[in-house]
């Protein structure tokens, strides 16, 4: 595997059920992010972990809860989720945070609530 | 208003048209200026980066920054049918610290070009 996976790449769930996202880096670095990008709206960044730590929770619901075990791999746990959470949730990695560094996305899980 | 607004088209142009793809910003701090392309299924790939203001060329494509004018462009020569996709902007203050990862996106420019 090479670059940035997600997995599973599409998911259906009810607002009851719990889920999780998976995201592995194969890239040696040392940040990884999660956005949501919905129809006709612009990528929205949720968390973002550098070095393993959390650094940044752009205000998101507590019902998505952010795990980082280590470096290469970032989850999303997903419960009691919303209708309106329906969206493709990418994942993506970079050196660090602490200079510019290019963000390298995964293909994204495409997630249906219903 | 929008932090970064991006007319989300779609745009639709003849093979070999020049294209031109334009944000506008609020943010005077944004110093950092990206031009992401996304294909249909994929995750959004780097195509164009630039520092402040200035042109940066690649190939058939043209990175402009104004920051007076606070407006970003990106140009597309002798366009081909495989440039079809979806073209983000993406801007970063890099004040410091982890700011160098929190990008702000606008809302993407579906293009098509039809041989």
């Amino acid at each position: 595997e090479t670059g940035v996976t997600q997995t599973p790449r599409h998911l259906v769930m009810g607002m009851t059920n719990k889920k999780s996202l998976k995201c592995e880096q194969h890239l040696g670095h040392n940040a990884m992010y999660w956005y949501k990008q919905s129809a006709k709206k612009p990528l929205e960044l949720m968390f973002v972990y550098n070095f393993k730590e959390q650094t940044e929770n752009n205000s998101v619901p507590s019902r998505f809860s952010p795990e980082c075990p280590n470096s290469s791999h970032l989850f999303l746990h997903l419960h009691t989720l919303q209708p309106e959470d329906s969206a493709l949730y990418l994942c993506a990695s970079s050196q660090d945070q602490t200079a510019y560094n290019e963000q390298f996305f995964g293909p994204g899980t495409r997630l249906t609530v219903l | 208003q929008k932090e970064v607004e991006q007319d989300p088209g779609p745009l639709s142009v003849p093979e070999g048209a020049i294209v031109s793809l334009n944000c506008t910003y609020s943010n005077s701090a944004f110093q950092y200026f990206m031009w992401y392309r996304q294909y249909s299924r994929k995750g959004p790939e780097l195509l164009m980066y630039t520092y402040s203001s200035g042109n940066k060329e690649d190939g058939r494509f043209t990175a402009q920054v104004d920051k007076s004018s606070k407006y970003i462009s990106l140009f597309i020569r002798d366009s081909q049918p495989s440039d079809s996709a979806t073209y983000l902007c993406a801007m970063t203050t890099g004040a410091g610290g982890t700011s160098y990862g929190k990008l702000t996106f606008g809302q993407g420019t579906i293009l098509t070009v039809h041989p």
